[in-house]
């Protein structure tokens, strides 16, 4: 129920194509779909997110598109560059009520390593 | 440069030592976390500190020990580890926990080998 799954693991793309992430949920109560960018060495850092009372949101070359009945979110790199290289996770933000505070945690997939190639 | 600070960068221990991981953010949030990171599996949250009262604590073993004391500084206490606790501690940061559109900050991380 908490899991979020994404696939594929790892994916080579051509310069100049398109990289396709996809991520599934089973949760409902989930209310926030961010994605993250990891470059090696560095610590991840949010790329682009959306909410799911809205079918697609881009930001320059990237777009994420969701659709709330089938439970998936896919990110899209139009254009994919060589310094577009770097692992992906998508993540999904749900509300908890540890020690009655209620605060948000977000539950993130395994990652996509993404390599575009010249 | 990034606004959350983690140091080491690299700690190779053995299972009888005791070391602390430190984490400092430059950014005024008011949240604090500590995530493990270990290949092909999501990023695992360990704990969480909003306005330095701990408000989450992912069933972590008793072999790490946080400590926040204040909303800037975040410490993870190791003693006795397993060599599975080997992977990437990440630190990050937001401005609180209340808000689902409060982006976490990661600093760089500390790579842990335990022998």
């Amino acid at each position: 129920q908490q899991q979020v799954k994404q696939s594929p693991q790892s994916l080579i793309v051509q310069k100049g194509g398109i990289s396709i992430i996809n991520c599934a949920y089973e949760n409902t109560a989930f209310d926030y779909f961010p994605w993250y960018q990891q470059f090696p060495g560095k610590g991840p850092a949010l790329l682009i997110a959306i909410r799911p009372d809205v079918s697609e949101k881009k930001e320059g070359r990237f777009t994420i598109s969701f659709n709330k009945s089938a439970k998936q979110f896919s990110l899209h790199i139009m254009d994919s560059q060589p310094g577009d290289s770097a692992t992906y996770f998508c993540a999904a933000s749900l509300i908890t009520a540890y020690s009655g505070a209620g605060s948000y945690q977000l539950t993130f997939g395994k990652g996509t390593k993404l390599s575009v190639i010249p | 440069e990034t606004g959350v600070t983690q140091t080491p960068r690299h700690l190779v221990m053995g299972m009888t030592n005791k070391k602390s991981l430190k984490c400092e953010q430059h950014l005024g949030h008011n949240a604090m976390y500590w995530y493990k990171q270990s290949a092909k599996k999501p990023l695992e949250l360990m704990f969480v500190y909003n306005f330095k009262e701990q408000t989450e604590n992912n069933s972590v073993p008793s072999r790490f020990s946080p400590e926040c004391p204040n909303s800037s500084h975040l410490f993870l206490h190791l003693h006795t580890l397993q060599p599975e606790d080997s992977a990437l501690y990440l630190c990050a940061s937001s401005q609180q926990t209340r808000q689902k559109d409060s982006p976490l900050h990661f600093g760089n991380g500390t790579r842990l080998t335990v022998t």
